[in-house]
């Protein structure tokens, strides 16, 4: 079975550019979870849906932040403006709740904004 | 507010120590409690903790819940080199849904 799928797997991008993030989760899951990590601040959990309807953004560092999951194998987050702030790895997560609690993480996204 | 703390933060022993990390929450409606592994790339699952002592074991590493001290311990014996890594401590709640808090982590370094 393929795991979650993230892309792109780098971005390198200038302040003030929009910024997309893709992920397909693994099919069957209905929660699909949005996490950044940085070194200052570990892993910290964004945004997160359940059958593709987001039920917990308060994790969404401020407007600029924005996700969406169109349907149940995409979801996309975006960042408009970017700011070098936002440098960090992105990883898209996502969990069947027939099978327990267990989140599986795709490769993430390694975001820089010079 | 839900937290999770890890101890210690990082600790470096030698190829066959045994290791014991610290896990504890304050939570509001607990679920669950996972440990993960993650070494250059993104964490792989080890443990999922939902009933107070029973220990879940897997090859060298083993995990326990203690529900009334609000805690987890997570063991790894004789230790290689290939054990270093973060060992991240997360907890589910059902709160609105169901979230999940990530602590910190321990970083773990194994010396040959």
């Amino acid at each position: 079975d393929a795991g979650v799928i993230q892309s792109p797997r780098h971005e390198v991008t200038e302040m003030g550019q929009e910024v997309t993030l893709r992920c397909k989760p693994i099919s069957g899951h209905d929660y699909l979870f949005w996490y950044r990590q940085t070194m200052m601040r570990g892993l910290e959990l964004l945004i997160y849906f359940n059958n593709n309807v987001p039920i917990d953004d308060s994790g969404m560092p401020e407007d600029r932040f924005s996700a969406k999951m169109p349907n149940a194998s995409f979801s996309t987050l975006k960042i408009q403006p970017s700011e070098p702030r936002d440098s960090a790895v992105y990883f898209c997560a996502s969990r069947n709740s027939g099978r327990g609690d267990t989140q599986y993480f795709g490769p993430g996204t390694r975001l820089t904004v010079l | 507010e839900d937290k999770v703390v890890q101890s210690p933060l990082s600790l470096v022993v030698h190829e066959g120590d045994t290791v014991t990390l610290n896990c504890s929450y304050e939570v509001t409606n607990f679920r669950s409690l996972l440990w993960y592994k993650q070494e250059k790339k993104a964490p792989t699952f080890l443990f999922m903790l939902t009933s107070s002592g029973i220990e879940k074991k897997s090859g060298r590493l083993s995990s326990i819940l203690d529900k009334k001290e609000l805690s987890s311990i997570l063991n790894i014996t004789a230790t290689q080199t290939g054990d270093s890594a973060i060992y991240l401590c997360a907890v589910g709640t059902n709160t609105g849904g169901f979230k999940t808090i990530f602590g910190a982590g321990t970083r773990l370094f194994v010396k040959a």
